[in-house]
């Protein structure tokens, strides 16, 4: 079965640290593309990063970037320096090879604590 | 900035009842998508179309059909609700081919069946 899995359903985390958020999923494709999005509490869900599964480079967006292991099929989220504002919920999700279709895991429920 | 708008932020219908939810984007996006949120469950995906008139089953299609008569508009619908439909409703698109790109999505529908 092709699966996400987001093993913390929540965590929390002190303004200004730092907090990963692990992502693991299960494929045979060589190429694919990973992602991760926002969801803040009532509003749209945005995408943070998108990686490129032929790429060796972890992809960087200011203060969020990516651990890519591609032989373990891990794709974990480092968000730095952590604000109010990135509270939220946090889906991975990755393309699949030959459809139009995307596979998101449970989310994570992510709380940054003044 | 693309924008994904859905008809209805909060929808309250009757068992038995038939229920459209409209989907609109405005990028010339090819794909359209429809999932629905439960928590803990993340984001299933319920029918997608690569293109007008086109549409394929996702993964939870049972109960719901789908309508795209025009490349900005996507319509689910629920031909008889049950109160196992309660739940958020999403619309997604994006571009390209085969997840090699992100999904915008719309806003949400809550849809409460009683």
């Amino acid at each position: 079965a092709q699966t996400v899995t987001q093993s913390q359903p929540e965590m929390s985390v002190q303004e200004a640290e730092t907090v990963t958020l692990s992502c693991t999923y299960d494929t045979s494709e060589s190429n694919y593309y990973l992602f991760w999005y926002k969801q803040p509490p009532s509003r749209q869900m945005i995408l943070v990063i998108r990686q490129e599964a032929y790429k060796q480079q972890n992809a960087t967006e200011n203060r969020f970037s990516v651990n890519f292991q591609k032989a373990a099929k891990s794709f974990s989220l480092k968000i730095s320096d952590s604000q109010l504002g990135d509270t939220a919920m946090y889906f991975c999700a990755r393309s699949t090879s030959g459809t139009y279709k995307y596979i998101f895991g449970t989310g994570t429920r992510l709380k940054v604590l003044a | 900035d693309v924008k994904v708008t859905q008809s209805s932020r909060y929808l309250v219908k009757r068992t038995g009842e038939k229920v459209f939810l409209e989907c609109v984007q405005d990028m010339d996006h090819e794909n359209m998508f429809w999932y629905r949120q439960d928590p803990g469950l993340g984001l299933r995906l319920i029918y997608f179309s690569y293109d007008v008139k086109m549409k394929e089953k996702g993964d939870i299609p049972e109960g719901y059909s789908v309508s795209r008569e025009k490349k900005e508009r996507f319509s689910l619908i629920l031909e008889s609700a049950s109160t196992n439909q309660t739940s958020m409703y999403l619309c997604a698109s994006s571009w390209g081919v085969q997840g090699s790109y992100e999904q915008y999505f719309g806003p949400g529908t809550r849809l409460t069946v009683t």
